[in-house]
């Protein structure tokens, strides 16, 4: 099985910040790097895939980089609707998602 | 529109059998994989395992094989999942997902890009 790792598990900022969370995968997964975001109570969104192209209708101040074992998804501005829970997936050899982090209001 | 239409919500007890559906309407439903997803109240997503209605053809992730069964009804373009015994440790949101646009067998590179509503599961005695 291929495990992935997210880091922070829990992150606090502010509407404007940049921020960022990690991902890392056991071994190579290529680009085959997937991001969602999940609010309470909802099913979760696809913002990235292949680890940086972003999904129609995903507003253009999120980003995703990396490739191989390391993985970065970036909010430049964040806006108030963007706190919420944000998992990686690998889709290189089947699906496995990574712990999730939480993006609170500092 | 692609959508998925998941079942309602269920209570069950420990050792009962349950089989919870997802609906998919607006494509080809049999060239699409379907995907389910586990949420334990306050955890994170787990992927279980996901089926290919036109090879009648499905994978299962190690922690969930032998522990439940994914399956599809083309001629009703329908998905289910299904447990034989429930235990309390089932309880929990699950999702089913598919993407709009890689229509290859178990090609995963365009993410999960629609998802159904979720069914909660709550299982106790």
């Amino acid at each position: 099985d291929i495990q992935m790792t997210q880091s922070p598990s829990s992150l606090s900022a502010s509407v404007g910040d940049r921020v960022t969370i990690t991902c890392r995968a056991s071994q190579s997964i290529r680009f085959y790097l997937n991001w969602y975001q999940q609010k309470p109570g909802k099913a979760p969104k696809l913002l990235i895939y292949g680890a940086s192209s972003l999904h129609s209708g995903v507003p253009s101040r999120f980003s995703g980089g990396g490739s191989g074992t390391d993985f970065t998804l970036t909010i430049s501005s964040l806006q108030p609707e963007d706190f919420a829970t944000y998992y990686c997936q690998q889709s290189y050899s089947d699906l496995t998602f990574g712990q999730g982090t939480r993006l609170e209001i500092k | 529109e692609v959508q998925l239409v998941q079942s309602g919500a269920e209570v069950k007890k420990p050792g009962e059998s349950l089989k919870i559906s997802c609906k998919g309407s607006g494509y080809r439903f049999t060239s699409y994989w379907i995907g389910w997803v586990r949420q334990v109240p306050g955890k994170g997503l787990e992927w279980m395992g996901t089926t290919y209605p036109d090879e009648s053809d499905t994978r299962y992730s190690p922690s969930f094989q032998g522990q439940v069964t994914i399956s599809a009804d083309k001629s009703i373009s329908t998905a289910y999942l299904q447990w034989s015994s429930l235990r309390a440790s089932d309880t929990a949101i699950y999702y089913c997902a598919t993407s709009s646009t890689s229509s290859d067998i178990f090609d995963y590179y365009y993410g999960m890009d629609v998802w159904g509503q979720g069914t909660t599961v709550t299982v106790s005695s």
